[in-house]
């Protein structure tokens, strides 16, 4: 029972670093979503996906890209860190077809510190 | 997009029921949620209401729902320090979009 996975778990980039986010469900869900959480703020929207092939932008995307090249993994891509995308990221997925609940189940989450 | 605010802090003694609070201002909302934050873990799912449901208990919590007023409050009963965590409420939209509150800090004190 995986359900969310997030990798890694923490890490440090330099400003200017690039790099990705995996998030992997094993649920069959349709929906992922990426959230930032930062402190006094609760969790904002960064993108999400629909399903399979699709992404769309949630509420702050701007300086991030996202992948749902298979179902089940959806990557956050950083291309150029920046101080303000320290920050604590959490990965979710929802919504099983035919199951009027829409629960989001989350992964552990990736702190990410960009000095 | 849809504001969903919460209280900061709450503190409570062990013992005692918390109560903690949402608003929310989209009137199309189908679920509505409480998730509870550990430190540092990820969100766990605590209980959920549909839209068209007034009440729902569930052992120690009761979620009460107000959609004239929106709001939506989650009450623990019989308050244990390990109940102290960060509670968020969330906002299912059409879609399955979710909105998430700013999370309110539960302090437990023995």
């Amino acid at each position: 029972n995986a359900g969310v996975t997030q990798t890694p778990k923490f890490r440090v980039l330099k400003t200017g670093q690039s790099m990705t986010l995996l998030c992997a469900q094993d649920m069959n869900h349709e929906y992922m979503y990426w959230y930032r959480q930062d402190p006094g703020m609760g969790l904002r929207l960064i993108h999400y996906s629909v399903g399979e092939g699709t992404t769309a932008k949630g509420e702050v995307p701007d300086g991030y890209n996202v992948s749902r090249l298979k179902k089940q993994n959806f990557l956050l891509g950083l291309e150029s860190a920046a101080p303000s995308q320290t920050s604590v990221y959490f990965c979710a997925s929802s919504y099983r077809r035919g199951r009027p609940e829409a629960e989001a189940f989350f992964g552990q989450g990736t702190r990410l510190t960009v000095v | 997009g849809e504001d969903v605010e919460q209280s900061l802090f709450l503190s409570v003694r062990e013992g005692d029921s918390s109560v903690i609070n949402c608003t929310y201002t989209d009137s199309s909302s189908t679920y509505l949620y409480w998730y509870k934050q550990e430190p540092g873990a990820g969100l766990q799912l605590l209980t959920y209401i549909f839209s068209n449901m007034d009440m729902k208990q569930d052992q120690r919590l009761t979620v009460l729902l107000n959609k004239k007023d929106k709001h939506l409050s989650l009450r623990i009963a019989d308050t244990q320090t390990g109940d102290s965590a960060i509670y968020f409420c969330a906002d299912a939209q059409p879609g399955n979009q979710f909105y998430f509150g700013t999370g309110t800090s539960l302090t437990v004190i023995p």
